[in-house]
């Protein structure tokens, strides 16, 4: 059983509408909650970090943590074309350094 | 401020030559991480470095591979003798210790064997 799940998509949306990205993790111990985005050939780049049941909003993206249900996700409001990249949710537990990275879901943005 | 910095971006080699990748954390991090990815396993941690210590070595696919950090600078990946097989993109990340804090990952190297 995978720690972190995360649908692979691909997620089509039209250019300004709500991409909704969600992810599961197993391990309840788990506190830190980050999203990665990646476009095609290039690295993973932070995007947002949530470490408290709620949302959390930055610009146009809002994390949304619920630990009872065990299950983070991400909102990009106004999707542009640019937004098209795979996302990465990654989840850290406990005292442990090592992050565990979901398989990612590929968001295609419409125009 | 400088990023993860990895070297070389790109290395073509033919199989059974020993590859070297190398990576400057970002200053005053403590931890260094490093990843393989490949498209059927995802991003996967090889091994991870806390104050030039190797911590958890336990993604390290084989006794081929080996990781070393002689200062709080740089480090090492070595392939030896390399694989068709461990043709992959390989990604050096760092954080600062203290909170629950992100890792930051450098612009990866992109390995082909032969």
């Amino acid at each position: 059983q995978k720690e972190v799940e995360q649908n692979s998509g691909p997620l089509s949306v039209p250019e300004g509408a709500i991409a909704s990205l969600n992810c599961t993790y197993s391990d309840r111990g788990s506190q830190s909650f980050f999203w990665y985005r990646q476009y095609s050939g290039k690295s993973p780049e932070l995007i947002m970090s949530i470490y408290s049941n709620g949302d959390k909003e930055d610009g146009r993206f809002t994390a949304q943590l619920n630990k009872a249900s065990q299950y983070v996700s991400l909102l990009i409001r106004d999707s542009q074309p640019s937004d098209s990249a795979t996302y990465l949710c990654a989840v850290n537990a406990g005292s442990a350094r090592q992050l565990t990275f979901g398989s990612g879901t590929q968001l295609t943005v419409l125009p | 401020d400088a990023g993860v910095i990895q070297s070389p971006r790109h290395e073509v080699t033919e199989m059974g030559q020993e590859v070297t990748l190398r990576c400057k954390p970002i200053s005053g991090h403590d931890y260094l991480f490093w990843y393989r990815q490949t498209m059927m396993r995802g991003l996967e941690l090889l091994i991870y470095f806390n104050n030039n210590v190797p911590i958890d070595d336990s993604g390290m696919p084989e006794d081929r591979f080996s990781a070393k950090m002689p200062n709080a600078s740089f480090s090492t990946l070595k392939i030896q003798p390399s694989e068709p097989r461990d043709s992959a993109v390989y990604f050096c990340a760092s954080s600062i210790t203290g909170g629950n804090q992100p890792q930051h990952f450098g612009d990866g190297t992109r390995l082909s064997i032969l």
